[in-house]
């Protein structure tokens, strides 16, 4: 079975831009997660979807949204670009409701300059 | 409100050695599962292993263990016979049980082994 993958890998941005970062779980799994990760803060949760609904929402600005497909597709936005949004940012995939499983993809490393 | 604290920011230890990753654990919620993950450097996070809070036996996964103290909430990973691809980053990190897949993590221990 294909593990969750995350495209594109890498990106570089300028600072007021906007960019989408893609997310395709593993089949069959329904929920998707997104997470931030930088030096200073470490791992911070984005939010969750869940059968096309956000069920979670972490404390990050407006300028972060996201959206999941009925294909279980994840895409993640982040508008008007800061530099401290330089980031690991790492999805996430979880079978219906399964506590104990959550698989992560290889992230996407966003550069803003 | 939950937290994960992991105190050790650099651990090394011998090839073949067994090592300990100690991580602690502050939640309200009576039904949570815990977990550790490992990050080399390539980024990605790989699952080690889980522990529920209403399990009774520690879990294990072949070289990995969770030594679950729930009254002390601490959940510390013992990884046995250390290899040299065991360095990376480890880290712990919880969620609700029954509130989504919300992961809270702690700042990660970094492992060094040694030949």
């Amino acid at each position: 079975k294909a593990g969750v993958t995350q495209t594109p890998r890498y990106l570089i941005k300028t600072r007021g831009q906007q960019v989408t970062l893609s997310c395709s779980p593993i089949s069959g799994h329904r929920s998707v997660s997104w997470y931030q990760q930088t030096p200073g803060q470490g791992l911070q949760f984005l939010f969750e979807y869940f059968s096309e609904t956000q069920r979670n929402k972490g404390n990050f600005p407006g300028r972060f949204s996201g959206r999941q497909f009925s294909n279980s597709r994840s895409e993640m936005n982040v508008s008007t670009l800061e530099l401290g949004d330089s980031a690991l940012y790492l999805c996430a995939s979880s079978p219906r409701d399964r506590v104990d499983e959550q698989y992560f993809g290889p992230g996407t490393r966003l550069t803003v300059t | 409100a939950q937290k994960i604290t992991q105190t050790q920011p650099g651990m090394f230890v011998q090839e073949k050695e067994a090592v300990t990753l100690d991580c602690t654990y502050d939640t309200s919620d009576p039904s949570y599962g815990l977990f550790w993950y490992k990050q080399p450097s390539s980024g990605e996070m790989i699952f080690l292993i889980y522990q529920g809070s209403y399990d009774q036996q520690n879990a294990t996964e072949g070289r990995y263990s969770l030594n679950f103290q729930k009254a002390r909430k601490s959940a510390n990973l013992v990884i046995s016979a250390s290899q040299l691809g065991d360095s990376a980053m480890y880290f712990c990190a919880m969620n609700r049980q029954y509130a989504g897949n919300q992961f809270y993590f702690g700042t990660g221990t970094s492992l060094t082994v040694i030949p």
